[in-house]
This record gives C-alpha cells, structure tokens and sequence, in this order.
C-alpha cells in the first residue's frame, strides 16, 4: 500500500463547475499537507499549504485536513479552462527527514 | 525574484556523454533539491542539499553526481547514462527550517538519453 493515495484522473468538468480532489494517507505522522499544481512541461507550483487539521481559503480553492480520517481535500469553485492541469497532494511529518511525500497526481481537465 | 532557473530546457545525449544541468536560485533558500519525474507520474527525491551540504541522497546511481558551488547554484553532473534515465529533471528550493514543505520549482530540464 502507498503512503499517500491519489486517484489520476482524468478529471473532465465544464466550466464553471465546482471540482473535488482528494487525498488518503497511512502514515499518522504527516502534519503538513499542500497541494502542487503542474502544467504540462512545467515543474509544479505550490497552490495551497495546512498545517495539522482544518480548512484554507484562497480565492476560489479551499484545502480541508480530516487528520481522523487521513483524508485531505482540494476543492475548486468557479473552475476555469486555465485550472487545467495535474494537483499533486503532498504531505510530510515534522521528523528529521525533511521531504517531501507526493500523490500520483489527478489530472483536471476543464472544458469550455 | 522568486523564480528558480534551470538550463538547459532540453538535452539530447548518448549513452558515452558527459553533461551538466544547471539550477540557479535568488530567494536566499539554503535547501535546495533535485527531483526526477517521469510522465504520468509524481516527481521522485533524488537529492537535497542543506547549507550546502549534501544531507540526502536517495539511493541515486553514481551516474548521477550532485555538486552545490555556493547557496545560490546548484548542479547535476551526467556520466554514462541509461535511456531509462530519461525524465523531467525538476531543481527546487525551500528554507531550511520552518517552510521547508513549500518548494520552488523550476521548470525543469527534459532529458532523451539516445
């Protein structure tokens, strides 16, 4: 079993739509979760950043934490063509190995 | 300037050559990171450099020789590479201490190995 699971998609909404993304993880440990998003041919840019539970607001995304039940969620309002793109979840634990657990990835692709 | 400038964008090389990828960055961040990512997939740790020392090494084949000359600059040396080996090499960085989970990417160098 992986650490993180993500499922790759492809993800197909309209435009305009609301988009969920979701994450599981095993390892309890994990206390900083963030969501990447990735271009194609461009490296990933960081999107959203929670440390331990609860919610974040940025614009027109949401990140949610459920530590109980390993599971994060990256939600997208108002969704644009130009959210089209991959969102890596990625986690790590305040240990002292300092990197990075990515998902797979899930492929979003928002039709005009 | 929060960019983090990888050169080249694209590389060709053969099974016999030596090349180098470059990675410049000048958000002051004393760690700094090289990542391999295939297609379809997440992108995989292969090093991490903490005030210029190397302080991870993923078990990565000595094909592949990291090198930091100072904290703004950071290197990936090729010698005698596998077409497997081809992938997106991502250089990023972050801070040492609190904030070390927000990476910088670059964009990336696309490498064919013939």
């Amino acid at each position: 079993q992986k650490e993180v699971e993500q499922d790759p998609g492809p993800l197909s909404v309209p435009e305009g739509a609301i988009v969920s993304l979701n994450c599981t993880y095993s390892n309890s440990a994990f206390q900083y979760f963030m969501w990447y998003r990735q271009y194609s041919r461009k490296g990933p840019e960081l999107l959203m950043y929670t440390y331990s539970s609860g919610n974040k607001e940025d614009g027109r995304f949401t990140a949610q934490v459920d530590k109980s039940s390993k599971y994060i969620s990256l939600f997208i309002r108002d969704s644009q063509p130009s959210d089209s793109a991959t969102y890596l979840c990625a986690m790590s634990a305040d240990t002292g190995r300092r990197a990075l657990t990515f998902g797979s990835g899930t492929r979003l692709q928002v039709q005009p | 300037d929060t960019e983090v400038t990888q050169t080249p964008k694209h590389l060709v090389m053969g099974m016999t050559n030596k090349k180098s990828l470059k990675c410049e960055q000048h958000m002051g961040h004393r760690a700094m990171y090289w990542y391999k990512q295939k297609a379809k997939k997440p992108p995989e740790l292969m090093f991490v450099y903490s005030y210029e020392k190397l302080s991870i090494n993923e078990s990565v084949p000595s094909r592949f020789s990291p090198e930091c000359p100072n904290s703004s600059l950071l290197n990936l040396h090729l010698h005698a590479l596998q077409p497997e080996d081809s992938a997106l090499y991502l250089c990023a960085s972050s801070q040492v201490g609190t904030g070390y989970e927000k990476l910088f990417f670059g964009s990336g160098t696309q490498l064919s190995v013939l």
